[in-house]
C-alpha cells in the first residue's frame, strides 16, 4: 500500500520552543491529510483536517495558533507545536489520503511522531 | 455524538489461543467500521472493514462481523501468533467524507 513518513518520529524539547513535525505522503499525492493526537491510554483525537493550497479545519477546542498546520505541496503538510508545553507532550500520527471527498479509498497513517516537552 | 468504545488493554495471550478484542459504538446514521493495527515502530495499517450491517471484514485470520443490533464489530482470531503482538484499534466513519473516529486501541502480547 501506499506509505506515509512522519518525521521525526521522537523529539525532546524545552518548554517555550516550537516544534515542527513532518507528514510525507511518499508514493501518491494526498490532497487530504488529517493531524490526530494519541494522549497515553486515550483515542486518537482528531485534531484538524487540512487541504492542500488552503487553511485546515480544526476541531473544536484545538488551539489553532499554537497547533500551526500547513499542506503547502500535494506530498507534505507540517505541524508546528508553538511554544510547547509540558501538557503538550503527546504522540501525533499524520494521514492522508488520494483524491477528494467523497472517498472510498483507503487511509494511510504515518509512524507517529512522540513530542516530549520538559 | 459519535464514539466508539473498546476493551482496555494489555492483553497478552500464549501463541495458538483464541482472541476476542470488543468494540461497540454510538453513531448518527450507518457507519462504516474498521480495524486497524499498528505494529511495532510502524504505522497504522487497515486490518479489515465492513460497511453495512451483517458484512464480515477479515484479513490475516482476522475477522469482524458489523451487528448493528448490537452496535458492535469484535476482533476475533482464531490461534494468534507472537507476530499479531500489536496494538489495534477500532474506528468507525459516518460518511465518505468524514474522518475516522477511533477507540483508545488495546495492545496485544502474544507469548511463546
Amino acid at each position: 500500500g501506499a506509505v506515509v513518513s512522519q518525521h521525526p518520529s521522537w523529539v525532546i524539547c524545552k518548554s517555550g520552543t516550537s516544534v515542527k513535525i513532518e507528514c510525507r505522503s511518499l508514493d501518491f499525492q494526498a490532497t487530504t491529510m488529517f493531524w490526530y493526537r494519541q494522549f497515553p491510554k486515550q483515542s486518537l483525537m482528531l485534531m484538524a483536517t487540512s487541504n492542500e493550497g488552503s487553511k485546515a479545519t480544526y476541531e473544536q477546542g484545538v488551539e489553532k495558533d499554537k497547533f500551526l498546520i500547513n499542506h503547502a505541496s500535494l506530498t507534505l503538510s507540517t505541524l508546528t507545536v508553538t511554544s510547547a508545553h509540558p501538557e503538550d507532550s503527546s504522540f501525533y500520527i499524520c494521514s492522508a489520503r488520494e483524491g477528494q471527498a467523497p472517498w472510498t479509498g483507503e487511509l494511510f497513517f504515518g509512524e507517529g511522531s512522540r513530542l516530549t516537552v520538559l | 455524538g459519535n464514539s466508539v468504545t473498546q476493551m482496555e488493554g494489555p492483553v497478552t495471550l500464549s501463541e495458538e489461543a483464541f482472541l476476542t478484542i470488543n468494540c461497540t459504538y454510538t453513531a448518527t446514521g450507518y457507519p462504516s467500521l474498521f480495524w486497524y493495527v499498528q505494529y511495532p515502530g510502524e504505522g497504522l495499517q487497515l486490518l479489515l472493514k465492513a460497511t453495512k450491517a451483517d458484512d464480515k471484514g477479515s484479513n490475516k485470520g482476522f475477522e469482524a462481523t458489523y451487528r448493528k443490533e448490537t452496535t458492535s464489530f469484535h476482533l476475533e482470531k482464531g490461534s494468534v501468533q507472537v507476530s499479531d503482538s500489536a496494538v489495534y484499534f477500532c474506528a468507525l466513519r459516518v460518511s465518505g467524507n468524514t474522518p475516522l473516529v477511533f477507540g483508545k486501541g488495546t495492545r496485544l502480547s502474544v507469548i511463546a
